[in-house]
């Protein structure tokens, strides 16, 4: 079955330092691949997007990198700050159904 | 300035008592869709539609409804609310689903409580 995993267990860093996040995903094949960003409570908000022919993307301090023969995207933010605390969703796309990872909560220390 | 509303922001209701949640969306957007959010289960699609009078099932569709009848508006309807059904719920809506910009915009969320 399809699925798609990202790690259930917070990721804490320091403050400055830089955060990567994993999607991995199994029986599928995105055209492009999203990530959201979520804070408690709100609606996910859209990052960065990147499709099936590109190797990497990039916005601010924010980096992407999509691996389709590893089935694989990291997400990464360079010099992190406490405001960047949040849980961050992936997203797979292609069909009419995008699906969504469970997201992985980022937590960064002053 | 362009976004996704939903009404009301929190409910509690009981058992069987029907209720409407609205969404709509002013960025003339074709595509929309409902989520719901639980613990550990993530953002689970409900219903989607393409277009006005096109929908279709998500993932979890059982025991809700939809309508597209304007482009705007796509209310999610619960006509018999059940404990499980307590959740939080978004609408989402995008230019379309299957072109270049499929960044879906999220509403602010519905915090269901059925007792």
């Amino acid at each position: 079955s399809q699925k798609i995993e990202q790690n259930s267990e917070a990721l804490n860093i320091q403050e400055g330092k830089t955060a990567t996040l994993t999607c991995n995903y199994t029986n599928y094949s995105p055209a492009y691949l999203q990530w959201y960003r979520q804070d408690p409570g709100r609606g996910p908000v859209f990052l960065l997007l990147i499709r099936e022919n590109e190797k990497e993307k990039r916005k601010e301090r924010l980096k992407v990198t999509f691996d389709t023969t590893l089935k694989q995207s990291l997400f990464h933010i360079t010099a992190s700050q406490p405001a960047d605390s949040a849980t961050y969703l992936c997203a797979l796309g292609g069909s009419y159904i995008p699906t969504f990872g469970r997201g992985t909560s980022l937590i960064v220390h002053p | 300035e362009a976004q996704v509303t939903q009404n009301p922001r929190y409910l509690i209701t009981v058992t069987g008592k029907k209720l409407t949640v609205t969404c709509s969306q002013n960025m003339n957007h074709e595509y929309m869709s409902w989520y719901r959010q639980d613990p550990g289960l993530g953002l689970r699609q409900i219903y989607y539609s393409m277009n006005v009078e096109v929908t279709d099932k998500g993932d979890v569709p059982e025991g809700y409804k939809v309508s597209r009848k304007e482009k705007r508006n796509f209310p999610l309807i619960l006509e018999s609310p059940s404990p499980n059904q307590t959740s939080l719920y978004f609408c989402a809506s995008s230019l379309s689903a299957s072109g270049s910009t499929d960044t879906q915009y999220f509403g602010p969320g519905t915090r269901l409580t059925v007792l």
